[in-house]
Formats: structure tokens, C-alpha cells, sequence
């Protein structure tokens, strides 16, 4: 299996635009997290999914983020309207298992940039 | 590219003994970061303890400790008078300037009463 596949590697856009980060999981995995990571907070969760179905999107900051995981494999999450302080990478991670057993494989993020 | 290798899947440990998880990674970079996150059942990623290349002196947080061999490209966790809270993945992570962070696949670690 190719791993977990984020694209793009790198985005950069303007301040009011509409970003979509795109995660492929590798297949057969049952859970997608996707994390952000920042110099400031460290890594953090932002949501995750379990066959396909949203189980906490506690940690998505606020209405402009949106995430939605149509099919076993594939996943999106949408910044609208971008902010500067969005400028960040973003991460997303499938895993199988119970809850607490599995092993957590990442993708190679993406790299956000907003102006 | 960066690899991060972490050998042992699962680990366990007493209560109250110490405990060390290993790390070694690839790079031809000579200034970078190392990191060690705890994933509890919440799925949030914790930082435990960050270690800078340039530094010699191993970092330390209370009960957590490094042991980083900039020549061997290791960079190992150390947990003291392990707790139950302590039960919960790891995962080792390197970054280095103008590149993202890498992880290793994990260690499961428990701490048995």
C-alpha cells in the first residue's frame, strides 16, 4: 500500500479564498483523523471519522472549517473563507482497530499558507 | 528525505519502573528537532518533551527524559516511576528547516498495575 496520501503537498492562497485539503487512507482503515500542526500549539486533532461517519469534531476551530468523508477513501477538510492565521500543516492519519488498540500511519501533511 | 524508525510496537512496564522507547531516524541535515507525542484514547497528540540537534544536553520533563546520539541518529524516551496515565501510544517525530514533520509508526506503551 502506498500509505496515506495528502495532496496538495503545499497551498498557498489568499486571505477570503476557499481551501481544500484532499487525504486519501490507506485502504481497509476504518478510522481518519485529521491534525493540524502549528510552531505555537503543537499538534492537534481537529476531527475524526469511523466508517465514514464524523465521531468528534470537537477540535475544528470554528464554522469555517468543514470536513466530510464521502466514501471508505476519501476525505476532504475546507477552509471557508481562509485566514491568515489558518497558515499551518495539516495532517491526516488512518488507522484500524478499536478504539485505543490501533497503530496511527500519517500522511506527509500539507503545507498551508494563507496571504 | 527524513525517516523515523520506532522498532517496538508495543511495550509494558510496572508501575512505578522505568521505562525506555526507542527512535532512530535518517537525515542529512544537521540542524533539526526531535520530538516525542503521546496519543491517549482521545486521539490528541500531547508533546512530551522536544530535543533541538544543536544542543548536546538531553532534554528533560519530570519524569520524561531523552537520550540523544546525534552521531548515532537515535533519540530514545525515557519514562521514570511509570503511572497508569502514562498507558497510551508514542510516537517519535523529527523536523528539520523548511520541512515538515516526520513521524515514526509508534510504540504502544502499558502500564500495568
Amino acid at each position: 500500500d502506498a500509505g496515506v496520501i495528502q495532496s496538495p503537498r503545499h497551498e498557498v492562497t489568499e486571505m477570503g479564498q476557499e481551501v481544500t485539503l484532499r487525504c486519501k487512507p490507506i485502504s481497509g482503515h476504518d478510522y481518519l483523523f485529521w491534525y493540524r500542526q502549528t510552531m505555537m500549539r503543537g499538534l492537534e486533532l481537529l476531527i475524526y471519522f469511523n466508517n465514514n461517519v464524523p465521531i468528534d469534531d470537537s477540535g475544528m476551530p470554528e464554522d469555517r472549517f468543514s470536513a466530510k468523508m464521502p466514501n471508505a477513501s476519501f476525505s476532504t477538510l475546507k477552509i471557508q473563507p481562509s485566514e491568515p492565521r489558518d497558515s499551518a500543516v495539516y495532517f491526516c492519519a488512518s488507522s484500524l482497530g478499536t478504539l485505543g488498540n490501533e497503530k496511527l500511519f500519517f500522511g506527509s501533511g500539507t503545507q498551508l499558507s494563507v496571504l | 528525505a527524513q525517516t523515523v524508525t520506532q522498532s517496538q510496537p508495543e511495550m509494558s512496564v510496572q508501575e512505578a519502573e522505568t521505562v525506555t522507547l526507542s527512535c532512530t531516524y535518517d537525515t542529512s541535515e544537521n540542524n533539526y528537532y526531535l520530538f516525542w507525542y503521546k496519543q491517549p484514547p482521545s486521539r490528541q497528540m500531547i508533546l512530551v518533551i522536544r530535543q533541538e540537534a544543536y544542543k548536546q544536553q538531553n532534554a528533560t520533563e519530570n519524569r520524561f527524559s531523552v537520550n540523544f546520539q546525534k552521531a548515532a541518529k537515535s533519540f530514545s524516551l525515557k519514562i521514570s516511576d511509570s503511572q497508569l496515565g502514562d498507558t497510551a501510544m508514542y510516537f517519535c517525530a523529527f523536523i528539520a528547516a523548511g520541512n515538515m514533520l516526520t513521524f515514526g509508526g509508534g510504540t504502544r506503551l502499558m502500564v500495568k498495575p
